[in-house]
């Protein structure tokens, strides 16, 4: 396989604009998810998708966050009026049907001045 | 509810040992992971171990888990310097829940 790809690496942004970033996951896998890692912590779960359905969302996910995954293949990650709060690593990961493993994306890094 | 938990930091010589250990609270947990994060990049997936085994080996890696205890250990045999990198251990459910990550700093 190709593995997860995610696009773009780094995106610097200024406060108050609009971002959005791109996950295209293993062919075959049916699961994605959205992790937020910032500096010094673990990835924390944002939302995950079963096929096109968007199953679960954290808290962590303020309305100005929304996700997609339309025809259940590639995902995209929307942050609108970013804040500097929002300056963190995103990592998208996916995963065959089950309890099977997670396969994880090299990140999108986000910089909000 | 899930909570993992690492100690922050470990520094072993060129060839010795390392182990690395994960409390997690989730006893419904199907598989324990452990992942490896090199600086900027995403998390590589290391080894899994099913929750109904006590130990997998793995080349150098061997994975530990007592489940009375919800502990789980990684021991990395003959550590070089290219396995500095932090490491995170995982509890899965519908979705991975991470501890912080220790570093492990490997002198040469």
């Amino acid at each position: 396989d190709t593995g997860v790809s995610q696009d773009p690496r780094h995106k610097i942004t200024k406060r108050g604009q609009n971002v959005t970033f791109r996950c295209d996951p293993i062919s075959e896998h049916n699961r994605l998810y959205w992790y937020r890692q910032t500096l010094g912590q673990g990835p924390e779960f944002l939302t995950y998708f079963q096929n096109e359905a968007q199953l679960e969302k954290s808290r962590l996910l303020s309305d100005r966050f929304s996700a997609e995954r339309p025809k259940g293949s590639f995902s995209t990650l929307e942050i609108q009026r970013t804040e500097q709060g929002d300056s963190a690593m995103y990592l998208c990961a996916s995963g065959r049907q089950g309890n099977s493993p997670l396969h994880f994306g090299n990140g999108t890094r986000l910089t909000v001045t | 509810g899930e909570d993992v938990e690492q100690s922050l930091f470990l520094s072993v010589r060129e060839g010795d040992s390392s182990v690395i250990n994960c409390t997690y609270t989730d006893s419904s947990s199907t598989y324990l992971y452990w992942y490896k994060q090199e600086p900027g990049a995403g998390l590589q997936l290391l080894t899994y171990i099913f929750s109904n085994m006590d130990m997998k080996q793995d080349q150098r890696l061997t994975v530990l888990l007592n489940k009375k205890d919800k502990h789980l250990s990684l021991r990395i045999a003959d550590t070089q310097t290219g396995d500095s990198a932090i490491y995170f251990c995982a509890e899965d459910g519908n979705k991975l829940v991470f501890g912080a990550g220790t570093i492990l700093r490997v002198k040469s």
